[in-house]
């Protein structure tokens, strides 16, 4: 089956600019995560959907971060305006109903600098 | 408070020789456990689970993890590592009553000819 697809893979920006990724889960998959992988970290999560509403956003910078999922499938996170310490890795992943014993799958990221 | 932690940021290894990977984990309440597998410009692989019964867990290419609730540790070996084992390591949790995996910091595994 067809994994989940991230888009763009790599993004140069300059601070104060904005930026979007974009993000198709595995098909039906109710699911869909954000995560931030900073440099050097564990993957930290941003935002998590259930079909196309919002179960836990607690962590996502909200003055400058934003994302939607829209019909319960794709998904965009925005950032504006960009911060150098946006500079990251940003993993969109999806799973079955909820999280317990569901494996997450994660795509290959979205690779972020901010200069 | 819960959180998950990964004391080796690197562990360099011989081919062919064994190798553990360290993974503790804090919390009151009961938990899940993962290991994920990042190769080089990838995104994350699920590489094993713990969610309930067996306390040993193996994945199809050699790797197996222990569920120690005592210890509260979930630590990673192999007994002969590869090349191609040269990856980032990643422990994760979600702990009962969370919605989202709790991951530790990574450890990277560099395997030498």
């Amino acid at each position: 089956e067809a994994g989940v697809a991230q888009s763009p893979r790599y993004k140069i920006i300059e601070k104060r600019q904005s930026v979007a990724f974009w993000c198709n889960p595995i098909s039906g998959h109710a699911t869909l995560y954000w995560y931030q992988q900073i440099l050097g970290q564990g993957p930290k999560l941003l935002i998590q959907f259930q079909n196309n509403g919002v179960v836990d956003d607690s962590q996502l910078p909200k003055d400058r971060f934003s994302a939607e999922r829209l019909k319960g499938v794709d998904s965009t996170l925005k950032i504006q305006p960009a911060k150098l310490e946006d500079s990251a890795v940003y993993l969109c992943a999806s799973s079955l109903v909820g999280t317990h014993g569901n494996t997450i799958y994660f795509g290959e990221g979205s690779w972020l600098t901010v200069v | 408070a819960q959180s998950v932690t990964q004391l080796d940021s690197q562990v360099p290894v011989f081919e062919e020789a064994p190798v553990e990977l360290r993974c503790n984990y804090s919390s009151s309440v009961s938990v899940y456990l993962f290991w994920y597998v990042q190769y080089p410009n990838q995104g994350l692989q699920l590489l094993l689970k713990y969610l309930s019964g067996s306390t040993l867990v193996e994945s199809i290419n050699g790797f197996e993890a222990e569920f120690n609730k005592s210890q509260t540790s979930f630590h990673l070996r192999k007994p002969s590592v590869h090349i191609s084992d040269t990856a980032e390591y990643f422990c994760a949790a979600v702990f009962s009553g969370a919605n989202n995996l709790f991951f530790g910091t990574g450890t990277r595994l560099t395997v030498i000819p």
